[in-house]
């Protein structure tokens, strides 16, 4: 079954660019689309961005203009990078396999453990 | 972005207890609707999707129902491996939004 597990230094210091991997066990990256999304107390759960098994990416909108999600195939790898964060993208982030089924039907299985970023100088 | 508000934010039961928490759209999602299980310190877990379809491997007392703006999950008997956070998600429009969650603690 596939498993996913984050990694990605868990302090940041502000205006600088937090970089998180995701590694896939288990399953080819290829075969599916992955997510990140994040958690805080005060904001819940964010959707950070979407990215589909032909490369593209969807992201979003409050995030857009900071975020880049890719994909190396070679190592199984997702990754995520925000930049110019502030403190207020601390946060427990957190990478997903995106499992779509038909018209706007699609769920987040499985998730990784998550991993704290929290941005502070 | 589609709002999606859950009731109540938290309730208190008994081992045993049927339990229905319920998710609100403020606009119509059809049935694009999922609910996720979070225990303290891990990551959500899906238990239902598409509204009312049980993720392979999770106990049949979880179900979910709902279409349009109004959705529920139902606990039909309250184990205590449940007393935990739940939260729904839609996938009708982008960004896909989560409820802020129910927490379920016991009696």
């Amino acid at each position: 079954q596939v498993q996913l597990q984050e990694s990605g230094p868990g302090l940041v210091k502000p205006s600088e660019t937090l970089s998180l991997s995701c590694t896939v066990s288990g399953g080819s990256i290829t075969s599916y689309s992955w997510s990140w999304i994040r958690q805080t107390p005060g904001r819940g759960l964010e959707w950070i961005g979407h990215i589909y098994t032909t490369g593209s990416t969807n992201y979003n909108p409050s995030l857009k203009s900071r975020v880049t999600i890719s994909v190396d195939t070679s190592k199984n790898q997702l990754s995520l990078k925000l930049d110019s964060v502030t403190a207020a993208d601390t946060a427990v982030y957190y990478c997903a396999r995106r499992i779509y089924s038909s018209g706007y039907s699609y769920w987040f299985d499985p998730w990784g453990q998550g991993t704290l970023v929290t941005v502070s100088s | 972005d589609i709002q999606l508000t859950q009731s109540p934010s938290s309730l208190s039961a008994s081992v045993g207890d049927r339990v229905t928490i319920t998710c609100r759209a403020s606009h119509s999602i059809s049935s694009y609707l999922n609910w996720y299980q979070q225990k303290p310190g891990k990551a959500p877990k899906l238990l239902i999707y598409a509204a009312s379809s049980l993720q392979s491997g999770v106990p049949s007392r979880f179900s979910g129902s709902g279409s349009g703006t109004d959705f529920t999950l139902t606990i039909s008997s309250l184990q205590p491996e449940d007393f935990v956070t739940y939260y729904c998600q839609q996938s009708y429009s982008s960004p896909p939004t989560f409820g802020g969650g129910t927490k379920v603690e016991i009696k």
